[in-house]
């Protein structure tokens, strides 16, 4: 069964305007949730991340929302550039005998359009 | 400078044949992971390290195997018997609780 869901395959979006990001989640021993950016052929690269204790994180232009009471998070990118192109992954966090074990959602594909 | 250094990018197999895949550190991080990504889905947790000479199982851990004798390394050896290799292997690692760092994977194939 599938603990995280990013239910959006893609999402294509005109530069400048606001890009959303939702992912799901099951199981509420998670306690830390990040996501992670991934270009073709190279490793996801970290974004932000947000414990269990907070409901928003800001960097930047990207900010991650979480709604414990729905399990749902969600990533918003404004303004929207063509360089955020590429493949986001939601990923939650238990801790699992003192190793920090992440659980990724299928990813979803992120264009910006010019 | 600091990361995490998979090779080779790209492995090709002869079914029936092990493959080991390399991960290296120098950011002086305990813990380190293998990943396994197939298209459309996200990365699935094959092994784990907190520490050398120690290491756990994760979801898919059926036909790999890995050791940790060095804090640096960490490879995986993509057995025969695990039925459908072709994938994605991605080796991650992280200090404590802090996000974890990728490599840049190795896309292994099946000849």
């Amino acid at each position: 069964d599938q603990q995280v869901k990013q239910n959006s395959p893609s999402l294509s979006v005109q530069e400048g305007r606001i890009s959303i990001l939702n992912c799901d989640y099951t199981n509420s021993m998670f306690d830390y949730f990040l996501w992670y950016k991934k270009y073709p052929a190279e490793g996801p690269t970290f974004l932000i991340s947000i414990s269990s204790i907070k409901d928003k994180n800001e960097d930047g232009r990207f900010t991650v929302f979480l709604n414990k009471s729905a399990k749902h998070l969600s990533l918003h990118i404004v303004p929207s550039q063509p360089g955020d192109s590429a493949v986001y992954f939601c990923a939650a966090s238990a801790l699992v005998q003192g190793a920090q074990k992440l659980v990724f959602g299928q990813g979803t594909r992120l264009t910006i359009n010019p | 400078d600091g990361g995490i250094t998979q090779s080779p990018k790209y492995l090709f197999r002869k079914e029936g044949q092990n493959v080991t895949l390399s991960c290296e550190q120098n950011l002086n991080h305990d813990a380190m992971y293998w990943y396994r990504q197939d298209p459309g889905q996200g990365l699935r947790l094959i092994y784990y390290s907190q520490i050398v000479n120690d290491f756990q199982k994760g979801d898919i851990a059926e036909g790999y195997s890995v050791s940790r004798e060095k804090k640096e390394s960490f490879p995986l050896t993509v057995t025969s018997a695990q039925k459908n290799p072709t994938a994605f292997y991605l080796c991650a690692s992280s200090r404590d609780v802090q996000p974890q760092h990728f490599g840049d994977g190795t896309r292994l194939s099946i000849l």
